[in-house]
């Protein structure tokens, strides 16, 4: 298994601020994906970060609006740029368990208002 | 990409009573179909998976089983017990590179 911290938990936000989130796994990682859930919904996979590289955005997320960093294989960094009320959720990072079983390990989330 | 759909979306069932939660996916390539649970306010967590060289697996009171044929895969949970009560997903991968659709959840309350 995998132990994920993300902070922070949680927080309120103004509009057209960016915050920051952490995610720091307790073993190396090649892999670590970042997830939105909005109210009420399913999850929805953000990018997948890879150190060394630039992140892989799906479709309907670009850069600009969700840098990401990955300094190192333990580490990543999720940024919600220029916020509005739509970016309202709980943001999870997530990492794959080891020997590739296919079971994805949660951090505790971080859920931001934006007002 | 893949699709998956999940149905109900919400379900309630009286304690004891069996609960079952279905799920159909779109890619014939996804190999892998992980359940996870969610309590309120907490992380999902992996609570039973099947792969695609398997029918069916059971974990005590949970099992999973799966139609390759017709692409459906469903939850079943016996002797319904009060902390049941989450919200349940689905999931689907190929495994590749582990990119995990999900389901879109269902919020199963068991009634004491």
């Amino acid at each position: 298994s995998a132990v994920i911290s993300q902070k922070p938990s949680r927080d309120i936000c103004q509009r057209g601020t960016s915050l920051t989130i952490q995610c720091q796994v307790d073993s190396q990682v090649t892999m670590m994906f970042w997830y939105r859930q909005q109210p009420g919904q399913s999850l929805t996979l953000i990018a997948t970060a890879n150190q060394g590289s630039e992140a892989t955005y799906e479709s309907g997320f670009v850069i600009d609006k969700f840098p990401i960093s990955r300094p190192n294989l333990t580490f990543s960094t999720l940024t919600v740029s220029n916020m509005s009320p739509e970016d309202s959720s709980i943001y999870l990072c997530s990492v794959a368990g080891a020997g590739g079983t296919g079971e994805l390990f949660f951090g505790e989330g971080s859920r931001l208002t934006v007002l | 990409g893949e699709n998956v759909e999940q149905h109900p979306s919400t379900l309630s069932v009286q304690e004891g009573d069996s609960a079952v939660i279905k799920c159909t996916y779109s890619d014939s390539a996804s190999n892998y179909f992980p359940w996870y649970k969610q309590e309120l306010g907490k992380r999902p967590q992996l609570i039973i998976d099947i792969r695609s060289n398997v029918g069916e697996k059971k974990d005590q009171r949970i099992a999973v089983t799966l139609n390759k044929t017709a692409k459906h895969f469903s939850l079943h949970i016996t002797e319904t017990q009060p902390e049941d009560s989450a919200v349940y997903f689905c999931a689907a991968t190929d495994g590749g590179y582990q990119k995990v659709t999900f389901g879109i959840g269902t919020k199963l309350q068991v009634i004491p």
